[in-house]
């Protein structure tokens, strides 16, 4: 059975500085992980993704996450957090094409000025 | 990419009855998923939603109070039947194109009050 884990309910980090957001997962194949971002009141809004090929992947608003297969971990991250980035921040996978998504329980991220 | 249009976005209604909503995709998808997103926590599969056979519902949820219908290839129903409170949730409607570098697509939910 897929699985991922966020183990963080809640991360602060302060405007300007980098963020990272934390995610292992289990599959019994290979990994489609992606991350999404929900703001309040609002839908899911996909930021990044990793099929295959490079492990670090870029994505929407200056987020990347690494992919590492030995750590089976896809943690997100940003060079420089904004106050803008303040949201509900959640990891899910897949071991297939066409599947459903597997989420995290998602890591509120709150950027300070 | 997929555009989703789901509908009601939001409603209030009475414990005990059922609402009923409705998931309308721009482009034919083999599979639609259906999610429940409790206050303040993650989101949940409740079902997968083939055209043209019974949805495959997973553990915890079942077909008499979450019936689903796929009438057709861009198009799916998900009904909430005789509700509680413990209903409230935001519920949403996904789909997943079969190409493998794809990600989900999803509606932007119904937000479900029950009182």
């Amino acid at each position: 059975a897929q699985s991922v884990a966020q183990p963080e309910d809640q991360v602060n980090v302060a405007e300007g500085n980098p963020l990272t957001v934390k995610c292992t997962y289990s599959v019994s194949g290979n990994p489609y992980l992606f991350w999404y971002v929900q703001y309040p009141n609002r839908g899911l809004q996909f930021l990044l993704k990793y099929i295959t090929g490079d492990n670090l992947v870029k994505g929407s608003y200056g987020f990347e996450a690494e992919f590492n297969k030995s750590q089976t971990s896809f943690h997100l991250k940003k060079p420089s957090a904004l106050v803008s980035d303040s949201a509900l921040y959640f990891c899910a996978v897949r071991d297939q094409a066409g599947t459903a998504l597997i989420f995290g329980k998602g890591t509120t991220l709150s950027v300070s000025s | 990419s997929a555009v989703i249009s789901q509908k009601p976005s939001r409603d209030i209604c009475q414990r005990g009855t059922s609402l009923t909503i409705q998931c309308q995709v721009d482009s034919q998808v083999t599979m639609m998923f259906w999610y429940r997103q409790q206050p303040g926590q993650s989101l949940t599969l409740i079902a997968t939603a083939n055209q043209g056979s019974e949805a495959t519902y997973e553990s915890g949820f079942v077909i008499d109070k979450f019936p689903i219908s796929r009438p057709n290839l861009t198009f799916s129903t998900l009904t909430v039947s005789n509700m509680s409170p413990e209903d409230s949730s935001i519920y949403l409607c996904s789909v997943a194109p079969q190409v493998s570098n794809t990600e989900a697509f999803f509606g932007q939910g119904t937000r479900l009050t029950v009182v």
